[in-house]
């Protein structure tokens, strides 16, 4: 089935600066990658997503590209701001064995003022 | 539309009672899933319904666990005879069909004494 890594698994930022975050998956018929935001406490709240037909989206400071050739997505966060702190979790549909989403480990954002 | 709706937020059980949680997902939405999530990992699958049906289940889901969606509305999870390990967080999501945007809830923490 589906297997999705994700790095860094912690990330600190200066407010003003930008994260990164990269997930791999090893699906390659998997063609839908969410992304997820959870604060302490609350469930995952989807904050982008990508298509496999396409290569990159953007939404305000939040950006994500897709490489299908590498099977590899990036979570792009420009200009952070203390409020951006939380676990960031990628994901990737799994067509083949099962309809469902499969969910990297995370990754702790903490933007530092 | 009020988002996914989880019942109770909150579960302190003893060891061997038994636990029913529930899910009220989007109306509209036809797919309904539920996830585990512990302590720095990201979700994990459980089960998932399309409509009144459930489709798929994962190993994860023990004979212990019982999940329903009748009339295929509100979810149900059950957990009989609880044990230390199943305290997590019981996510629900809903999406209006696979590879659709899928809305978590705010979960359900499951502590076992």
């Amino acid at each position: 089935g589906e297997n999705v890594e994700q790095h860094p698994s912690t990330l600190s930022v200066q407010e003003g600066d930008s994260a990164v975050i990269k997930c791999t998956y090893s699906d390659s018929a998997s063609n839908y990658f969410p992304w997820y935001k959870q604060e302490l406490g609350k469930g995952p709240q989807l904050i982008i997503d990508i298509r496999s037909n396409v290569g990159e989206k953007k939404d305000q400071r939040i950006a994500v590209t897709l490489n299908k050739t590498a099977k590899h997505f990036s979570l792009h966060i420009t200009e952070t701001q203390p409020e951006d702190s939380a676990v960031y979790f990628c994901a990737a549909w799994e067509e083949e064995y099962g309809n469902k989403l499969v969910f990297g480990a995370g990754t702790i954002l903490r933007v530092k003022s | 539309d009020t988002g996914v709706s989880q019942n109770p937020r909150h579960k302190i059980t003893k060891r061997g009672q038994n636990v029913t949680f529930r899910c009220d997902p989007i109306s509209e939405h036809n797919r309904l899933y539920w996830y585990r999530q512990t302590l720095g990992q990201g979700p994990e699958f459980l089960t998932y319904f399309q409509n009144e049906a459930q489709l798929e289940k994962s190993r994860l889901l023990s004979d212990r666990f019982s999940a329903e969606r009748p009339k295929g509305s509100f979810s149900t999870l059950e957990i009989q005879r609880t044990e230390q390990g199943d305290s997590a967080m019981y996510l629900c999501a809903s999406s209006l069909g696979p590879a659709e945007e899928a809305f978590f809830g705010q979960g359900t923490r499951l502590t076992v004494v």
